[in-house]
């Protein structure tokens, strides 16, 4: 079965910092790899998708992510963070023809 | 274009009460699925369909039930409403094909409290 494991379920930084959440996955096949974002009270947002194309995907807002197939990572990053980008991060993985599978989410917190 | 469309937005029930959440898709789209939202549990999947007449169940599909009578819609029944059902639940829908293709677009959701 396949799973997503997204390590830190808070991450703090600065404006202007290095943003890097971090997300794992877990599948028997190749998969599509998505990044969501959801701000209070608010439904989800697609950021970006990986869908065996570029390994570098570059989404909205600035946003981009890597797919390392040796590594079965996907981290999201941001070069320089702003106070906007506090919300919740959600990583999702699906397999051609199953239901997308979500990680427990990473609160991305933006400090002036 | 309305996109995925959920109703109601919110609604409280009683314990033992039974309702439905409708949601429905103007895209054709063959792929539908409901999760529900709790704080740090992430959205878990209850119940997903990748075409009507095909229904299977997710991570949480215990006092759920589902059926996809028709391509656009994916009704969540609430078969005896208990307290741990509150939350907020989000239809999906997607197509299936390979490619760019598969993107999944995401209800507003929908706010449940039972008391």
């Amino acid at each position: 079965a396949q799973s997503v494991t997204q390590l830190g379920s808070h991450v703090s930084v600065s404006e202007g910092a290095l943003v890097l959440l971090r997300c794992n996955y877990s599948s028997s096949v190749p998969p599509y790899l998505f990044w969501y974002v959801q701000y209070p009270n608010q439904g989800l947002q697609l950021l970006l998708k990986y869908t065996s194309a570029a390994t570098l995907v570059k989404g909205i807002n600035g946003f981009e992510a890597e797919f390392k197939k040796s590594e079965t990572s996907f981290h999201l990053t941001k070069p320089s963070a702003h106070m906007s980008d506090a919300a919740e991060y959600f990583c999702a993985v699906k397999k051609a023809g199953t239901a997308l599978i979500f990680g427990k989410g990473t609160t991305l917190s933006v400090s002036s | 274009n309305a996109g995925v469309t959920q109703t109601p937005k919110f609604q409280v029930l009683k314990t033992g009460q039974s309702m439905t959440l409708q949601c429905a898709q103007d895209m054709n789209h063959e792929y539908m699925s409901w999760y529900r939202q709790d704080p740090g549990m992430g959205l878990r999947l209850i119940h997903y369909s990748v075409g009507a007449g095909i229904t299977d169940q997710g991570e949480v599909p215990n006092g759920y039930n589902v059926s996809r009578s028709t391509t656009e819609d994916f009704p969540l029944r609430l078969l005896s409403a208990a307290p741990s059902q509150t939350s907020v639940y989000f239809c999906a829908s997607g197509d299936l094909t390979g490619g760019s293709g598969n993107t999944i677009y995401f209800g507003e959701g929908s706010w449940l409290t039972v008391v």
